[in-house]
């Protein structure tokens, strides 16, 4: 079965501090790669995605994320994150059943 | 716009109720989705609509029956629900169900339904 694994539960950053969120998939298929931001009281946004060509792909808000199909990973990386960050973060596979797994979701925390 | 529209936000209902919710899209999408979230906890999918027919049911219980009238709007009817299916109720769209691009989830704000 496929599964979507979120090693950190909850990270705690400084402002300024360099982010990386771990996502690793089980599935030995095509997929396309999502990755959902959650903020306080807010519905999820769309981050970014990956479907096919470049494994860099970047988001909004200064996000991007690496595919390692080797690794079956996709994670989140930010160079300088700010206290607007703060939110639940949501790595998300589609496999070829259009069905979207999430992950459990690894909370930010960033102290200003 | 990227907008997906859930109306009530807030629901409270009793276990013998007969209650809906609805979503909204006007992107001109043709697959559409239900999921449930409980707190702390990722969305889990509920049901797919894909051009208006029923396209998956994830073994949901019968006390939620899902409607789509148009290729706009997607219901969920509620009956004889059980205080844990308290829970964040949302709605998605996509372009479609085909690989690529089409099939991008955009999501509602959610319903927050409590079952007293």
């Amino acid at each position: 079965a496929q599964s979507v694994s979120q090693h950190n539960h909850h990270v705690i950053l400084s402002e300024a501090a360099s982010l990386e969120l771990g996502c690793n998939y089980s599935y030995g298929g095509t997929v396309n790669l999502f990755w959902y931001v959650q903020y306080p009281g807010q519905h999820l946004q769309l981050l970014l995605k990956y479907f096919s060509g470049d494994p860099l792909v970047k988001g909004i808000k200064g996000f991007e994320a690496e595919f390692i199909k080797s690794k079956f990973s996709f994670n989140l990386r930010k160079p300088s994150v700010q206290w607007s960050d703060t939110a639940e973060y949501f790595c998300a596979v589609r496999t070829g059943a259009n069905n979207l797994f999430f992950g459990t979701g690894t909370r930010l925390t960033v102290i200003p | 716009d990227t907008e997906v529209t859930q109306t009530p936000k807030h629901l409270v209902m009793g276990m013998t109720n007969k209650k809906s919710l609805k979503c909204e899209q006007h992107m001109g999408h043709r697959a559409m989705y239900w999921y449930k979230q409980k707190a702390k906890k990722p969305p889990e999918l509920m049901f797919v609509y894909s051009y208006e027919k029923l396209s998956i049911n994830e073994s949901v219980p019968s006390r939620f029956s899902p409607e789509c009238p148009n290729s706009s709007l997607l219901n969920l009817h509620l009956h004889a629900l059980q205080p844990e299916d308290s829970a964040l109720y949302l709605c998605a769209s996509s372009q479609d169900l085909t690989s690529g691009g089409g099939n991008t989830q955009y999501f509602g704000p959610g319903t927050r339904l409590t079952v007293l």
